[in-house]
């Protein structure tokens, strides 16, 4: 079973320019995540879409930052304009709801991540 | 609430134990266990839901106490290859959004 795709894996630009990540989720999971990693952090939650739904954007810049999940498969997340501080991996994840013991989870698989670098 | 892991870097020789734990200040639903090296997307270890749950993968294995609202992932006779940084992620709710809060991260390197 193919993973969770993202590219590009690197990106580097310069302050104040425009940029888009790109993520394809495992086949069939309806939950796709955005996160941020910070060097030396755990991944933060920028976004949460449910299909092709928002279901928590509490986390996200939004007067720099995007995204849409159009048809609810594929996501792009955009940044405009970037700043120093969106230096980070973002990694995008998806789940799927998996019942044990009486309960609902969500166990997630990241993608590879995309390493930006704003200069 | 992000939870609390704790040690922040723990060095082993091939062979010998250890213990990371992760601890919440709120009451939680579940617990996530993944492991990431460097460079590379976090890989996803297991999860762990009710108080006194335990589980196991080969030596690695995790329990919860959800009354303390404590985890601890348990690595037993080292290997290079457990190398990486262990992240735990919490989730306060099964309903509605399903949400994981990542610890800081436990760097662990086994040498030979």
């Amino acid at each position: 079973e193919a993973g969770v795709a993202q590219s590009p894996r690197y990106k580097i630009i310069e302050k104040r320019q425009s940029v888009a990540f790109w993520c394809n989720p495992i086949s069939g999971h309806a939950t796709l995540y955005w996160y941020q990693q910070i060097l030396g952090q755990g991944p933060k939650l920028l976004i949460q879409f449910q299909n092709n739904g928002v279901v928590d954007d509490s986390q996200l810049p939004k007067d720099r930052f995007s995204a849409e999940r159009l048809k609810g498969v594929d996501s792009t997340l955009k940044i405009q304009p970037a700043k120093l501080e969106d230096s980070a991996v973002y990694l995008c994840a998806s789940s799927l709801a998996v019942v044990s013991r009486d309960r609902v989870v969500y166990e997630q698989y990241f993608g590879p991540g995309t390493r930006l670098t704003v200069t | 609430q992000q939870p609390v892991q704790s040690p922040q870097a723990v060095i082993l020789r091939e062979g010998e134990d250890a213990v990371i734990n992760c601890s919440s200040s709120k009451a939680l639903y579940s617990v996530h266990w993944y492991r990431q090296k460097h460079g590379e997307a976090p890989v996803f270890l297991m999860i762990l839901l009710k108080g006194g749950e335990q589980k196991g993968h080969d030596k690695i294995s995790a329990s919860f106490n959800e009354k303390k609202q404590q985890s601890s992932l348990y690595l037993t006779a080292s290997q290079l290859s457990y190398s990486g940084t262990y992240f735990c992620g919490t989730a306060r709710s099964g309903a509605g959004s399903y949400q994981l809060t990542f610890g800081k991260g436990t760097k662990l390197s086994v040498i030979p």
